[in-house]
């Protein structure tokens, strides 16, 4: 399976905008890239996810690089909520019996 | 529209004992998948459900079972406990269709092995 690589933590300042950033080296052309994040004491939850195109919804902003080969999930003002683990997982078109493959993911701590 | 529910919230057991853990998925979703998230560590997949078969599992020994019922929910079975499968037992739901990609996630059950 493809790999992705984060830091393992960042910090960052309330209100300010938060840059996460995710390396994919060995992605395949069916590979999509998908963040989920977990907050303390719950389970994953959804994020976005994108292909080629930089992608934007009310959550957050995936900016995919031109050769695919890293990402950066954009949170443009984050808030105390916004403080858990971001997890960068890549997933190919139709392999969703595979399940997701999660690793140790980026912990995201923001000071007031 | 009603989220993803687990029971029970907590569990202690034995080692060597047999454990039972339930998941009611999101309404309207036919897939269901499970995950161990050991402390610390990210989830890691176990297997998954798509109209009651297994239809993909993870590195996971047999001793760990799993049943979907006509309605979608599921269990996770655990046999011959050992102190290792002490972790956060995850549940996730989704459409199976594999356009869509979002899994919605339980609150978990914390399952303990002394």
């Amino acid at each position: 399976d493809a790999k992705t690589t984060q830091p393992n933590s960042m910090e960052s300042n309330e209100e300010e905008p938060v840059h996460l950033p995710c390396n994919h080296s060995t992605i395949s052309g069916t590979d999509y890239i998908h963040w989920y994040r977990q907050l303390p004491s719950q389970g994953p939850e959804y994020v976005i996810h994108g292909l080629t195109s930089n992608v934007n919804n009310r959550m957050a902003s995936l900016a995919i690089a031109e050769d695919r080969k890293s990402s950066t999930l954009i949170l443009h003002r984050a808030t105390l909520r916004d403080a858990a683990v971001y997890y960068c997982i890549l997933r190919t078109w139709g392999g969703g019996a595979d399940g997701l493959t999660f690793g140790k993911g980026t912990h995201l701590i923001i000071q007031p | 529209e009603t989220g993803v529910t687990q029971s029970p919230t907590h569990l202690i057991k034995t080692r060597g004992q047999q454990v039972t853990l339930r998941c009611s998925s999101q309404s309207g979703h036919n897939t269901v998948s499970w995950y161990q998230q050991a402390l610390g560590q990210g989830p890691q997949f176990i297997f998954q459900y798509y109209r009651e078969e297994e239809n993909g599992r993870g590195n996971f020994p047999p001793r760990f079972s799993g049943l979907q019922f006509p309605n979608y929910s599921s269990e996770l079975n655990v046999n011959a406990l050992e102190l290792d499968d002490s972790a956060l037992y995850l549940c996730a739901s989704s459409t199976g269709d594999p356009s869509s990609y979002e899994q919605y996630f339980g609150p978990g059950t914390r399952l303990t092995v002394t």
